[in-house]
Parts: structure tokens; C-alpha cells; sequence
């Protein structure tokens, strides 16, 4: 089975401060997506951020943004100026060109100190 | 306003008594998809479907069934639920088989077994 694996069930970050939350996956395709969503108290599942395997270039949304290692298979993401309403379980997600499937990590809660 | 409508929000139940929950989507979108969350384990994909009449299990298809007569609907049927059948369940859809925008999701079940 092709995999994803967040290693940190949990993380803390003082507010303004910067954190990083890894991911790495398993895959055998050439071409794939990547995801970060993020999951507040409400339960909603909100897209953070994507990456297209074929580029080089890491995406960057505000202040989200990853650190996509390709021959590693790493996928971190990475908030800047943490702010109190990021606190939420992160997920990262692999997707193929086929069968519509996107694979999930375990998750990472995020909690932000005033 | 483009959305997963999921139904309902939260389910107690007890062991056995058949239920379904609903799951309808505005976007004309051809793939979508049933989830369960559980704690530490992630988001595992139960069924999908890729278009009308065509569904497949994911990896946790044990226990429900799935139907796809019409190109917005997606129910998920539980026959004789089970108290490991516990979890907080998402739909989620996309444009296609092709996921390289990701998945718009529902706002999930909470549903409880006794």
C-alpha cells in the first residue's frame, strides 16, 4: 500500500513564532499531487496548500508554504507569523492521476500560545 | 454557493438498526468519495465513484455499501451497523478521477454506535 506518514501526533508554537510540520509518503507514479489540509475545532477539512510533483518550484500561500523534496518524498509545510486561529489538525494528503484517491497521513495537531 | 452537503450531522444509533447518511454535491462533479476518520489513524477511504453506476471499495469497504443512481448523490449505507462502525465519517467530491485540486469535503457525521 502506498503510504503517508506524519511522524508528529502533536506540535506547540508560540504565536508569531514559526513551525514546521512533516510529511512523507510512499508512492510508484511519476506524476501526483500533494495537499495540506487543515481541520479546526468545527471539523471542516480546508485546503491549505498544494504542490504538482512535476514542479520544482515550492508552493507558497501567505504564510503557508512547503518544503517539497522529491527524491526523499518529504512534503513539510511550513506557517510563518502563527496566528491563534491556525491551532487545528493538519493532514497531509497524496493524490495520483488515477482512481480519484487521495491518501491521508495520521495527522498533526497544531496548537498556537498566545 | 459550490458545496458537499452532508446529512446528518451527528448520529447515535444502536447495533444493527440500518441507517444511511446522505451525501449531495452542486458542482457536477464526477468523482466522489466516502471517508472515515479515526483518531491516529488518519482519513481512510471506505468507497468511491467514479461516475454513475461505476463504484469501487477503497480500503475499508467492511460493513458499508454505497450507490451512485444519480450524478450528485452519494449515500452511504450502514445494513447493520457495529459499535467499531464509531467514527466521524466524510464525503468529499471531485472534478474528476484526476485529483490535482483536491477534494472539496463535506462537513462530516459524527456517528455513534451502542
Amino acid at each position: 500500500a502506498q503510504t503517508v506518514t506524519q511522524s508528529q501526533p502533536e506540535m506547540s508554537v508560540q504565536e508569531a513564532e514559526t513551525v514546521t510540520l512533516s510529511c512523507t509518503y510512499d508512492t510508484s507514479e511519476s506524476d501526483y499531487y500533494l495537499f495540506w489540509y487543515k481541520q479546526p475545532p468545527s471539523r471542516q477539512m480546508i485546503l491549505v496548500i498544494r504542490q504538482e510533483a512535476y514542479k520544482q518550484q515550492n508552493a507558497t500561500e501567505n504564510r503557508f508554504s512547503v518544503n517539497f523534496q522529491k527524491a526523499a518524498k518529504s512534503f513539510s509545510l511550513k506557517i510563518s507569523d502563527s496566528q491563534l486561529g491556525d491551532a487545528a489538525m493538519y493532514f497531509c494528503g497524496r493524490g495520483g492521476t488515477s482512481y480519484g484517491k487521495l491518501t491521508f497521513g495520521q495527522g498533526t495537531i497544531l496548537t498556537v500560545h498566545p | 454557493e459550490a458545496q458537499v452537503t452532508q446529512n446528518p450531522r451527528y448520529l447515535i444509533t444502536v447495533t444493527g438498526k440500518k441507517l444511511t447518511v446522505t451525501c449531495s454535491q452542486n458542482m457536477n462533479h464526477e468523482y466522489m468519495s466516502w471517508y472515515r476518520q479515526d483518531p491516529g489513524l488518519g482519513l481512510r477511504q471506505i468507497y468511491y465513484s467514479m461516475n454513475v453506476e461505476v463504484t469501487d471499495k477503497g480500503d475499508v469497504p467492511e460493513g458499508y455499501k454505497v450507490s451512485r443512481k444519480e450524478k450528485r448523490n452519494f449515500p452511504l449505507i450502514l445494513e447493520s451497523p457495529s459499535p467499531n462502525q464509531t467514527s466521524l465519517y466524510f464525503c468529499a467530491s471531485s472534478l474528476s478521477s484526476v485529483v490535482n485540486y483536491g477534494y472539496t469535503f463535506g462537513s462530516g457525521t459524527r456517528l455513534t454506535v451502542v
